[in-house]
């Protein structure tokens, strides 16, 4: 079975450009869930979708907005990037939102702002 | 807010030794209990999961966690470290409630340097 897939993998943008990232996850797994990795504030939970509807926002500004397919694909964009934006981007998918304990994370998106 | 510390930023083993690595979270009722590890330049691989039943919980590698209710931790352990287990280690927490959905509270992260 195929695990969580992110794309691109690596990715530079200069300020004020927009982003888009996208993530497919596992066969069968319908919720996806978007974090941020930093140095300065670690592991963020940026949001969660499922069956094409945002369950749950952590605490990001608005230019941070996710959507889901109807084949459970989901992208982040990232608006007006800010040089703070530079991060690991993660994914995980789950078969539902309440089988955290069966979440697997993909391999995630290093974003470059310059 | 659920929060999780993650008692040191880094710590050096020697090869062979025993490495611990401390957790602890502060809620009130507890909640699902995760460590997983980081490698460079990749994701999260989850080492081990407490839900229910036995708080001694082990998982891959060779890493077992004690989930303790009355100290508010799980701390990870391995009895002797190899230097594949250099990477960046997270303690994470999941509320049981059905609100929270599958969002995960993650500690610091605790960087493992093992020395031959």
């Amino acid at each position: 079975k195929a695990g969580v897939t992110q794309t691109p993998r690596y990715l530079i943008k200069t300020r004020g450009q927009q982003v888009t990232l996208s993530c497919s996850p596992i066969s069968g797994h319908r919720s996806v869930s978007w974090y941020q990795q930093t140095p300065g504030q670690g592991l963020q939970f940026l949001f969660e979708y499922f069956s094409e509807t945002q369950r749950n926002k952590g605490n990001f500004p608005g230019r941070f907005s996710g959507r889901q397919f109807s084949n459970s694909r989901s992208e982040m964009n990232v608006s007006t990037l800010e040089l703070g934006d530079s991060a690991l981007y993660l994914c995980a998918s789950s078969p539902s939102p309440d089988r955290v304990h069966e979440q697997f994370f993909g391999p995630g998106t290093r974003l470059t702002v310059l | 807010a659920q929060s999780v510390t993650q008692l040191g930023s880094h710590v050096s083993v020697s090869e062979g030794a025993l490495v611990l690595l401390r957790c602890n979270y502060s809620s009130s009722v507890p909640p699902y209990l995760f460590w997983y590890v980081q490698y460079p330049n990749q994701g999260l691989q989850l080492l081990l999961k407490y839900t229910t039943g036995a708080t001694l919980v082990k998982g891959i590698n060779g890493f077992e966690a004690e989930f303790k209710k009355s100290e508010t931790s799980f701390h990870l352990t391995k009895p002797s470290a190899h230097m594949s287990d250099a990477a960046e280690y997270f303690c994470a927490v999941s509320d049981r409630i059905k609100a929270a959905g599958n969002k995960l509270t993650f500690g610091g992260g605790t960087r493992v340097l093992v020395k031959p």
